[in-house]
């Protein structure tokens, strides 16, 4: 069966520090990709999505950087963290279509 | 226009009751339809996933698409204090997918 794992589950930093936030998903081959975030109260915003190695798409022009090095890994950066960089982050993966699968999320606090 | 709307509630019925779930959407390409249920601080998880019009049964979960008027409906059979959480409706088209903002649900004991 599938999983992901999305690490780690909460994470405190100074602004101006870097980020980097790790997915990967088992049991299944050229899967497509998801970063969101979610602020509390409101929807799940897509920043990026990869449907292979190497192929990033951004939907939000921001402070935030996407890479996938493997197949089966998404990694989410930042150079400098800024205090509008706090939120839930969710790593998603999809077979190409139907449904979405989530990782538990980090919770990003930026101090 | 937002892809997919969704009623935030909050909603809050007594265990046992039936609970009925609404999301309506814009776009009449082909697509999936999804439910997800979401708890405090995780990550959401899915519980429905269907593409046809009509209803979709699982366990005390019953997910309902209704294409012509645009419409998706989750109802939710002898609600227990457990089916507490936010429920998120989505839907797929191609690499895309479109979330609800979310309805929050409480059963009260």
């Amino acid at each position: 069966s599938q999983t992901i794992h999305q690490w780690p589950a909460t994470l405190v930093q100074p602004v101006g520090s870097p980020l980097s936030l790790e997915c990967t998903v088992e049991g299944t081959s050229n899967p497509n990709l998801y970063w969101y975030r979610q602020a509390a109260g409101r929807g799940l915003q897509l920043l990026f999505y990869s449907v292979g190695i190497g192929q990033i798409s951004s939907e939000v022009p921001q402070n935030l950087s996407a890479s996938r090095p493997q197949d089966r890994q998404f990694i989410l950066s930042s150079k400098k963290l800024l205090l509008s960089d706090s939120g839930f982050y969710l790593c998603a993966w999809s077979p190409g279509q139907g449904e979405a699968f989530f990782g538990q999320g980090t919770r990003l606090t930026v101090v | 226009q937002k892809e997919v709307e969704q009623d935030p509630g909050p909603l809050s019925v007594p265990e046992g009751a039936i609970v009925s779930l609404n999301c309506t959407y814009s776009n009449s390409a082909f697509q999936y339809f999804m439910w997800y249920r979401q708890y405090s601080r995780k990550g959401p998880e899915l519980l429905m996933y269907t593409y046809s019009s009509g209803n979709k049964e699982d366990g005390r979960f019953t997910a309902q698409v209704d294409k012509s008027s645009k419409y998706i409906s989750l109802f939710i059979r002898d609600s227990q204090p457990s089916d507490s959480a936010t429920y998120l409706c989505a839907r797929n088209t191609g690499n895309q997918f479109y979330f609800g903002t979310g309805t929050s649900l409480t059963v009260i004991p």
